[in-house]
């Protein structure tokens, strides 16, 4: 039960090159979540799927994209990635309850140049 | 959307209690309270949550007033693992609940 992971774990990327982070969990969770954490921040939510086949916006949504591929996966895309976008990413899943625990992944450690 | 409030640090010793609180004011009648711990490099975990009164797990005890405008984990007999992050958020939903800044706790032998 390896909980929730996320590929890669070290990425370095240009200005205007694209990405897909990946990110599985197996608790048969309903719900997930894509988050960035910027330097000696709190962790600000970019989207989030509450069921397979549903996306929906969260708090800073602009440059990215998401695809709620299975129940399992959840990945988000990067564009045209931009010096902004460089930050630590965490996916995170959660199960029945609108509120209940959620697990979060190890992260990616993202450095756009 | 609730707006928590909570000091940027506290340092404790080894086998002290820790208390750390949170305001929010403006706290909705449905609105929970969960607070989370992270380490360095690593995903937030899940500590406690609660609505009202007490709330007491393995881990930590959560105290919320009647008129709910505040709350206060509280960690007994903390040790050096216990240094970390501690993020107060609140919400119905986990959508909707946001991670401030949270509380730096750093525990000295």
């Amino acid at each position: 039960n390896a909980g929730v992971t996320q590929t890669p774990k070290f990425q370095v990327l240009k200005t205007g090159q694209s990405m897909t982070l990946q990110c599985a969990q197996d608790m048969n969770h309903n719900s997930m979540y894509w988050y960035r954490q910027d330097p000696g921040m709190g962790l600000r939510l970019i989207y989030y799927s509450a069921s397979e086949g549903t996306t929906d916006k969260g708090e800073v949504p602009n440059g990215y994209n998401v695809s709620r591929l299975n129940k399992r996966e959840f990945s988000l895309r990067l564009e045209s990635a931009a010096p902004s976008q460089t930050s630590v990413y965490f996916c995170a899943s959660s199960g029945v309850s609108v509120r209940g625990e959620q697990y979060f992944g190890p992260g990616t450690r993202l450095t756009v140049t | 959307l609730a707006k928590t409030t909570q000091p940027i640090s506290m340092d404790s010793y080894e086998g002290q209690e820790v208390n750390i609180t949170c305001s929010h004011n403006n706290i909705a009648t449905n609105d929970y309270i969960t607070w989370y711990q992270q380490f360095p490099s690593q995903g937030p975990r899940f500590i406690i949550q609660g609505y009202k009164t007490k709330v007491t797990n393995e881990v930590a005890s959560l105290f919320i007033p009647a008129d709910r405008k505040s709350s206060t984990l509280s960690l007994p007999r903390v040790s050096l693992s216990d240094t970390a992050v501690y993020y107060c958020l609140v919400g119905n939903n986990n959508n909707d609940m946001r991670f401030g800044a949270g509380t730096r706790l750093t525990v000295k032998p």
